[in-house]
């Protein structure tokens, strides 16, 4: 069945820069899309944005833009998130979740990953 | 950016109740719209895509209805498993907002 999997739980100090992994499993990596979902302890759902695993495409959140960088690596089926001068406020559980392979045709997200806790404190 | 606002934030209701949460976009979404449930430490789970499209393998239960700005998740008999909270999205590839989410809980 579809999977992804996702890195472990990172600390970090402010100012530092965390890279979560997501490796997808039994679907073709290059038909979807991957889209990058944060939740702060106790808050909602965040979206910080997404990559065409299709052609490399790009979106993010306009907060995050700058700060932000996702990629893909077909040949393990595997997308990234890095995520740059950490601040306390960064401190959330990051989901991947499959999505829209183009930006032409908009995708709900039917398959999210576990979720890496990223927790920012000096 | 659009944005999305779902009412109540809390619920209170009963095994067995039927149970509606509303979720109104700032401008119009056309059916670009998503529901999902969380329970704790767990991630996201996709229910309804398209505002009315229930995702294989969701009890028929769970219902949505709506178009552009005003949009309703419906469970018609709550079951014990269903207390959680949800959340509607409007999906878009350059632009994804979540609502603010209601918390279903037992009454």
């Amino acid at each position: 069945q579809v999977q992804l999997v996702q890195s472990g739980a990172e600390v970090k100090k402010p100012g530092a820069s965390v890279k979560v992994s997501c490796k997808a499993s039994d679907y073709s990596f290059p038909s979807f899309g991957i889209n990058w979902v944060r939740q702060a302890p106790g808050q909602g759902l965040e979206w910080m944005g997404w990559i065409s695993a299709y052609n490399g495409d790009t979106s993010s959140a306009q907060n995050l833009q700058g700060r932000v960088t996702m990629t893909t690596d077909t040949s393990t089926s595997t997308a990234y998130m890095e995520l740059r001068s950490l601040r306390s406020d960064d401190t959330a559980v990051y989901y991947c979740a499959r999505g829209a392979a183009v930006a032409a045709s908009p995708r709900s997200f039917d398959y999210w990953g576990q979720g890496t806790l990223v927790t920012v404190s000096s | 950016d659009i944005q999305m606002t779902q009412s109540p934030s809390i619920l209170s209701a009963s095994v067995g109740d039927r149970v509606s949460i509303t979720c109104r976009a700032s401008q119009s979404i056309s059916s670009w719209l998503a529901w999902y449930q969380q329970k704790p430490g767990k991630a996201p789970k996709l229910l309804i895509y398209k505002a009315s499209t229930l995702q294989d393998g969701v009890p028929s239960r769970f219902s949505g209805s709506g178009s552009g700005t005003e949009f309703t998740l419906t469970v018609s008999s709550l079951q014990p498993d269903d207390f959680a909270t949800y959340y509607c999205q409007h999906y878009n590839t350059f632009s994804q907002t979540f609502g603010q989410g209601t918390k279903v809980e037992i009454k």
